[in-house]
């Protein structure tokens, strides 16, 4: 089993729709959470750090559930620019600390 | 300011040759990641420096693979003897190195191995 699991998509959507996605962890020692988000051909980009108690920014929600031991990110008012790769990303601490990425879902927002 | 920058931005280069990858972090980030990315796949973790130690090479996928940081700053990543299946974007991030932080990535160097 990965570390790091997320459906690889591609959701395809329309303009204005909501979409979410889900990442699930398998290590408990897991301690910090983000989204990232990676267009075609380019570097990843930090899109969102995600807390326990939840937070959003803009159309951007994400949320973590620490019982289950996954994260989500919903996307509301989708645009055409929305269109990209999620990665989740978990940072561990087992001594020493480890970032581990999802490998993406991806999203593609039609008009 | 200056994010992190990787050179060369493209390597095409021969079966067998030895190719060198260089990295430079963010002025003051301690903590530098080496990272492969092969077409439509994930990240691949190879390699994690805190100032010029690399307490993590658990992801270096061979022996040919190698890393070097000097004095806490630049990075090169050397592949030597290279195979078709070396193939990749070879992303570098750097972060603060304060604890589970926030990583900022290079625009990566995409290697063609023929």
């Amino acid at each position: 089993r990965k570390e790091v699991e997320q459906d690889p998509g591609p959701f395809n959507v329309p303009e204005g729709a909501t979409v979410a996605f889900n990442c699930t962890y398998s290590n408990s020692a897991s301690q910090s959470f983000f989204w990232y988000r990676q267009d075609c051909r380019k570097e990843p980009k930090l899109l969102m750090s995600v807390y326990s108690s939840g937070n959003e920014d803009g159309r951007f929600t994400a949320q973590l559930n620490r019982a289950s031991q996954y994260i989500s990110l919903l996307i509301r008012d989708s645009k055409l620019s929305d269109s990209a790769t999620y990665l989740c990303v978990v940072n561990l601490n087992t001594g020493g600390f480890k970032t581990i990425f999802g490998a993406g879902t991806r999203l593609f927002v039609k008009a | 300011g200056a994010g992190v920058s990787q050179s060369p931005s493209n390597k095409v280069t021969e079966k067998g040759k030895d190719v060198e990858l260089r990295c430079d972090p963010i002025s003051g980030h301690t903590a530098l990641y080496w990272y492969r990315q092969s077409l439509g796949q994930g990240l691949e973790f190879l390699i994690y420096f805190q100032g010029n130690s690399a307490p993590d090479k658990s992801g270096l996928p061979s022996d040919r693979f190698s890393a070097e940081r000097t004095g806490g700053s630049v990075s090169t990543l050397t592949i030597q003897r290279t195979q078709q299946e070396d193939s990749a974007v070879y992303l570098c991030a750097s972060s603060l190195g304060t604890g589970p932080d926030t990583q900022y990535f290079g625009p990566g160097t995409r290697l063609t191995v023929l």
